[in-house]
Formats: structure tokens, C-alpha cells, sequence
């Protein structure tokens, strides 16, 4: 079946644009995470949304950072006021439940600020 | 929180011989132990999985060996072949409660297998 689909896969943008960033999850996952991924570095843990609840948002690095999930189904990050420091894949992953079940991620977007 | 340690950063090997990438965690309370194969351009690919109510689980060619005493655990490549090459990223989380959905990964280990 699909699997997690990102868009766009790469973007560059100019210092103190806006972006925003699309993640369309596995039908009938219920859990769905953003993680960021800087160049030679781990995942680091962004934002986590799991069906009705409140969203985790304990990751995100600042307050230019937002996340919404409408319909349970497909979210959107948004990076507003971009800096360099923002530059590095995206990625979203989802799962059945919000438990350790199995994650399967999507291929990331490739954000650049140039 | 967690921390996860992961070990070599790089690994070199000829095709055919076998590779092991090792890690280490912090949290006595994390039970789910996955591992993700990134090939180049590509997300995380999620390839093996434990939970700590076993020690060792095996996928034809690759296995990982949990040891929860000393919070360790490791993934085991047998016989590679050119299409491993890639990096891998071992995680840890609980199973359930407080943060249980939320993985900490290593650094990653880019594994060569030279033909």
C-alpha cells in the first residue's frame, strides 16, 4: 500500500520567508510525528500528534515552529521567518497507535535557507 | 531523557563478511528498541524491531541482540552484500506511558560494504 508521502521534497527558501512543509500519512494510522534531520546528525523529535488529543509539542525548537494535523489525516509544519539554522530534512513518520508501535517515515523535505 | 549512543559513526566491510553496529541507552524504563536503514536521499527505513521481553530476534539475514542489563543492544548483518550500504540509526522508547511514542535515536553508523 502508500506509504508517508512529504511535499515538496525540496525547498529553498530566502532568510525570513515563510515555508510550509506537507505530510500525507499511512491511511489509518492514528499517530503522526515530525522529526528533523541536520547534516551528520540523529532524528531529533519535533511534534507528535495522536487522533483528537492535544499534540505534544515539547520538541519544537522555537516559536517560529507550528504544527497543525486537520482531519486526523494530513499535517502541515510551518517554518515562519526562516534563519539558516532551519536548513535540514524534515521528516514525518506515522503510526497505528501513539504507542511503540511501528513508525514508517516518509522521504523528507530538504529545506535550505539561503 | 533518553540517551542513545551509537557505535561506529563508520564501518568499513568486504562483501560477504558480516557487520555489527552496537548501541547503548540510558533509560532502564525503555523497552522498544527499533533500527532504520537510510539509504541516500531517502527517509528512515524501518528494518528490524524488539521489545524487551526477548533477547534476540532474527530476520534472514539480520538479527538483533538485546541486553537489557547492561541497556544495550545491537544489530547484526550477516553475509552483506553492496545494496547494505547505507546508514543505519538504531532508537529506544517505552512501550507505553509517559513519552512512550516518542523514539530517541542515535547518531547513525554509514556502513560501506565494499564489493
Amino acid at each position: 500500500g502508500a506509504g508517508v508521502s512529504q511535499s515538496p521534497s525540496n525547498k529553498v527558501t530566502e532568510k525570513g520567508k515563510d515555508v510550509e512543509l506537507r505530510c500525507d500519512p499511512i491511511s489509518g494510522h492514528t499517530a503522526l510525528y515530525w522529526y528533523r534531520q541536520s547534516l551528520g546528525q540523529g532524528l531529533e523529535f519535533l511534534i507528535y500528534f495522536q487522533g483528537n488529543s492535544a499534540p505534544d509539542k515539547s520538541g519544537l525548537p522555537s516559536d517560529r515552529f507550528s504544527a497543525e494535523r486537520t482531519g486526523g489525516s494530513v499535517s502541515t509544519l510551518t517554518i515562519q521567518r526562516t534563519q539558516q539554522e532551519d536548513s535540514a530534512v524534515y521528516l514525518c513518520a506515522s503510526s497505528i497507535t501513539g504507542t511503540a508501535s511501528s513508525k514508517y517515515f516518509g522521504p523528507g523535505t530538504r529545506l535550505t535557507v539561503t | 531523557g533518553e540517551n542513545v549512543e551509537q557505535h561506529p559513526s563508520t564501518l568499513s566491510v568486504q562483501e560477504g563478511d558480516s557487520a555489527v553496529i552496537k548501541c547503548t541507552y540510558s533509560d532502564s524504563a525503555s523497552n522498544y528498541f527499533p533500527w532504520y536503514k537510510q539509504e541516500l536521499g531517502k527517509g528512515p527505513q524501518l528494518i528490524i524491531d524488539i521489545r524487551s521481553n526477548v533477547g534476540e530476534k532474527k530476520d534472514q539475514r539480520i538479527a538483533v541482540t538485546l541486553n537489557k542489563t547492561a541497556k544495550h543492544f545491537s544489530l547484526h548483518i550477516t553475509e552483506t552484500q553492496p545494496e547494505d550500504s547505507a546508514v543505519y540509526f538504531c532508537a529506544a522508547s517505552r512501550v507505553s506511558g509517559a513519552g512512550s511514542y516518542q523514539l530517541t535515536f542515535g547518531k547513525g553508523t554509514k556502513l560501506s560494504v565494499i564489493p
